[in-house]
């Protein structure tokens, strides 16, 4: 069974603050890395699929980092914004298993 | 259109009750998975769908059945279920299984089911 650890656990940050968490997971058979973004009652929506190690994808105020090779991905979020609030999902996708396997999430609130 | 649909959205049987999960997708998906989560857990795989055939069985105990009548459809039949299987119940779909590791598994909101 992958072990993939997402942290913090939960995050509580002002309008306007810039933050990041981190997803944690064992670099051997890696294959992607998959992160989304979920918010209460909808669906989970994908942000980033990332296979390359040293990868850096943006979308918006949203970007993200690959170390394969250290097994670590960073998810940075600038000047958040209320609507950001949501929780964060990584998702690892092995050469073995070839099925994602989530991590626990890093839960986000944004206060006004 | 990037959408899946699930019905129903909240669904309450009883032990000895059968039921039926639904899942549907029009983007021309030929990968389907069926996710269950638990409170405070991550998503875990269940089950997964290749071109309407049955590819990954992650050992689901047998009151569960899975069905892919067609392409588009998914279907989690539900027999004898216990209290402990009250959870999330997430499907998804992706381009293939084929496709590696890059294709985009795209979520609907989840069926939310209590067993009494």
């Amino acid at each position: 069974i992958l072990n993939v650890e997402q942290s913090p656990q939960s995050l509580h940050v002002q309008e306007g603050d810039s933050t990041n968490f981190t997803c944690s997971f064992p670099s051997s058979n890696f294959y992607a890395l998959h992160w989304y973004r979920w918010e209460t009652a909808k669906s989970p929506e994908a942000l980033f699929v990332m296979t390359l190690n040293g990868d850096e994808k943006k979308k918006g105020r949203i970007s993200a980092t690959l170390n394969t090779k250290e097994g670590y991905s960073y998810l940075y979020i600038k000047g958040s914004q209320p609507e950001d609030s949501a929780t964060y999902l990584c998702a690892l996708m092995d050469t073995g298993r070839r099925a994602l396997t989530f991590g626990s999430g890093t839960r986000l609130q944004v206060q006004p | 259109d990037t959408e899946v649909t699930q019905t129903p959205k909240h669904l309450v049987m009883g032990m000895t009750n059968k039921k039926s999960l639904k899942c549907e997708q029009h983007m021309g998906h030929r990968a389907m998975y069926w996710y269950k989560q638990k409170a405070k857990k991550p998503p875990e795989l269940m089950f997964v769908y290749s071109y309407e055939k049955l590819s990954i069985n992650e050992s689901v105990p047998s009151r569960f059945s899975p069905e892919c009548p067609n392409s588009s459809l998914l279907n989690l039949h539900l027999h004898a279920l216990q209290p402990e299987d009250s959870a999330l119940y997430l499907c998804a779909s992706s381009l293939s299984l084929a496709g590696g590791p890059v294709d985009t598994q795209y979520f609907g909101p989840g069926t939310r089911l209590t067993v009494l």
